[in-house]
């Protein structure tokens, strides 16, 4: 089953400007997790935000949680065209030990 | 990537013959895992690892098996392949759920035909 849905599926963007991507999801959750796939790539852990936290920064990234509406937001800021890839978001429950995953943003950043 | 690879990286494979696909890694993870990715949907749990001979299944279990006969490889086998098993197969370690994140390999690209 699927628990995180982002929106939107695709956004393609100039670069320089700011990228936001959402993610909703279901059920009650302990964290929730942003990740990026480079094309042909595997997929590498950007940012972790815990369920009693509103906000969290890493470099160019802010990550919102707004558990009473259960979604999350990742803004890129200033993009750049490394910042081409695929986003998804997963989210963690206390009741075992994975991850569920949404079905993932392509972002493309135009130079 | 570092600390887990996968292999092969590609195969192609013809319908009713098995397959098994390797995960190895170096960071004597607990916790390791099997997904599928397909166009359109977020990554898919197959099957997970807890610990040497300890396996749990995930939602897209059926058709698959996996082994874990030592910390470091965790073997994926399709029994009899079938063309809905053609996909990108990932490999994670580290326990996932929590507050930690997951490491993935580089993915097999399975085409059975």
């Amino acid at each position: 089953s699927q628990q995180g849905e982002e929106d939107p599926q695709a956004l393609s963007i100039q670069e320089g400007e700011n990228a936001t991507m959402n993610c909703s999801y279901k059920t009650s959750i302990n964290n929730l997790q942003w990740y990026r796939q480079n094309s042909g790539r595997g997929l590498v852990h950007l940012i972790l935000i815990r369920s009693n936290e509103r906000e969290k920064h890493s470099g160019r990234l802010r990550v919102t949680l707004d558990t009473s509406k259960k979604s999350s937001s990742l803004l890129i800021t200033a993009s750049r065209a490394a910042d081409t890839a695929s986003y998804f978001c997963a989210t963690g429950q206390d009741s075992n030990y994975q991850l569920i995953w949404g079905a993932g943003t392509k972002l493309i950043i135009k130079p | 990537d570092a600390g887990i690879t996968q292999s092969p990286r590609h195969k192609v494979t013809e319908t009713g013959t098995p397959v098994t696909l390797r995960c190895h890694q170096t960071e004597n993870h607990r916790y390791m895992y099997w997904y599928r990715q397909d166009p359109g949907h977020g990554l898919r749990l197959i099957h997970y690892s807890y610990g040497v001979k300890d396996t749990d299944k995930g939602e897209v279990s059926d058709g698959y098996s996996v082994s874990r006969s030592k910390t470091e490889d965790f073997l994926l086998t399709l029994e009899s392949a079938t063309s809905s098993q053609t996909s990108v197969y990932f490999c994670a370690m580290g326990q996932q759920g929590r507050d930690t994140e997951a490491f993935f390999g580089q993915g097999t690209r399975l085409t059975v035909v």
